[in-house]
């Protein structure tokens, strides 16, 4: 059974960082394609960042310059760093699976970041 | 940026009835489109993929249709536990999300 759980989300202020991250399992995260959707409160659905199978990396330009997304294959989970985190980076961020790079097949149940002083 | 907007924005019926949802592309995204649901407090769930293919698990009853820019997700006979927001994706030109649709009970 796929499954994915987001850890590390949380309170932080304006300018902090923060790390987010996925652990996988059911399948392999380096046979998929990897994605950060995130969800400000009450709002839609917002594509931040996407990991191909062969190694290429996107970012929406809502976070270009500011995350990064990494993936560890001997722990088969999958990373966000979120630096210089602003108030419009509030949201719920879920890891998504993708078995080609158009959809997200599965989700994970989120994790919430709050960007606050 | 291809924008998905989505009709109406909130859809009142009752159970039983058919569910008509639309999600327009402000260009063609052939038929690289895909329909969640997401119920409150939990992830989207995939309904539909390239437009009309049902994922695994997802019953008859939801069914997807159109290409280019025109979409259109139907649920021929609302059960309760389809009450819920649906998004439209595209991955045309990366990943977009229409603004959702609220199907309420009526």
């Amino acid at each position: 059974e796929v499954q994915l759980v987001e850890t590390g989300g949380g309170l932080i202020q304006p300018g902090g960082s923060l790390r987010l991250s996925c652990a996988a399992s059911g399948f392999t995260v380096s046979s998929s394609y990897m994605s950060w959707v995130r969800q400000a409160p009450g709002k839609g659905l917002e594509w931040v960042s996407v990991f191909y199978i062969g190694g290429s990396i996107y970012y929406a330009d809502s976070v270009k310059g500011r995350f990064t997304i990494s993936r560890d294959n001997s722990k088969n989970t999958l990373h966000l760093q979120m630096d210089s985190l602003r108030a419009e980076d509030t949201a719920v961020y879920y890891c998504a699976r993708g078995v080609t790079r158009y959809y997200f097949d599965n989700w994970g149940q989120g994790t919430l970041v709050t960007v606050s002083s | 940026e291809i924008v998905l907007t989505q009709s109406p924005a909130t859809l009142s019926l009752s159970p039983g009835e058919r569910a008509t949802l639309s999600c327009r592309a402000s260009q063609s995204v052939s038929s690289y489109l895909a329909w969640y649901q997401q119920k409150p407090g939990q992830a989207p769930r995939l309904l539909i993929s390239d437009a009309s293919n049902r994922a695994t698990g997802i019953p008859a009853r939801f069914s997807g249709s159109g290409s280019g820019t025109d979409f259109t997700l139907t649920i021929s006979s609302l059960e309760p536990e389809d009450f819920a927001v649906y998004y439209c994706q595209q991955r045309g030109n990366w990943y977009t999300f229409g603004q959702g649709t609220k199907l309420d009970i009526k």
